[in-house]
């Protein structure tokens, strides 16, 4: 079993629709991550969370430590958007990084 | 923040032959980290570059297959030696840096490889 699971794989999505991407884990952290890969490969950092909820522009995420569950809230989805969504996380008793095997996400014109 | 650079972006490569992968911080870091993300697959870990000293290596990855080099703390290079079809995905190379008491990771531009 992976320490850490999103859902879903694959999602497909009309410009302007709201989407959820969930993310949970087994593991104890200090921090969850989500990132966001291009299609060439290189990841960018959207989130690092320990608790609550954090807002950029039209991205939100929030997490429920204990329920070890996070979600990334995307509103008026834009083609833009459209990579693999990947969640992480920090464990503070491994000291090292848990990957989730990505969403991604295409968003529709 | 971290800013990386990372080359090359991609590569078509023939097996047998080797590849070398650069990755450039715009700080010093004291370790830098190299991962394989295979496809359809999540990012694995395949070493951690410790500067003046030799790279860790995690369980199922070998010296002889993926030698590092890490003559700075802004620099570090991953070889991916005799390489086979199976070698195909992509590479990042990854750096840590403490937020006050998180952990965040910045990574390059990745280098998609592929073997033929």
């Amino acid at each position: 079993k992976n320490e850490v699971e999103q859902s879903p794989q694959n999602l497909t999505a009309q410009e302007g629709e709201f989407i959820t991407i969930n993310c949970s884990y087994s593991v104890g952290i200090s921090a969850l991550h989500w990132l966001q890969q291009h299609p060439g490969g290189g990841i960018v950092s959207l989130f690092m969370l320990s608790s609550g909820k954090k807002k950029h522009g039209r991205l939100i995420a929030t997490i429920n430590i204990q329920e070890k569950h996070s979600s990334l809230h995307i509103t008026a989805s834009h083609p833009r958007d459209s990579a693999v969504y990947i969640c992480a996380v920090y464990s503070n008793t491994g000291n090292q990084f848990y990957f989730g095997t990505g969403t991604s996400l295409t968003v529709i014109p | 923040s971290a800013v990386i650079s990372q080359k090359p972006s991609r590569d078509i490569c023939q097996r047998g032959t080797s590849l070398t992968i650069q990755c450039q911080v715009d700080s010093q870091v004291t370790m830098m980290f190299w991962y394989r993300q295979q496809p359809g697959q999540s990012l694995t870990l395949i070493a951690t570059a410790n500067q003046g000293s030799e790279a860790t290596y995690e369980s199922g990855f070998v010296i002889d297959k993926f030698p590092i080099s890490r003559p700075n703390l802004t620099f570090s290079t991953l070889t991916v030696s005799n390489m086979s079809p199976e070698d195909s995905s992509i590479y990042l190379c990854s750096v840590q840096t403490l937020d006050w008491e998180d952990t965040e990771a910045f990574f390059g531009q990745g280098t998609r490889l592929t073997v033929v």
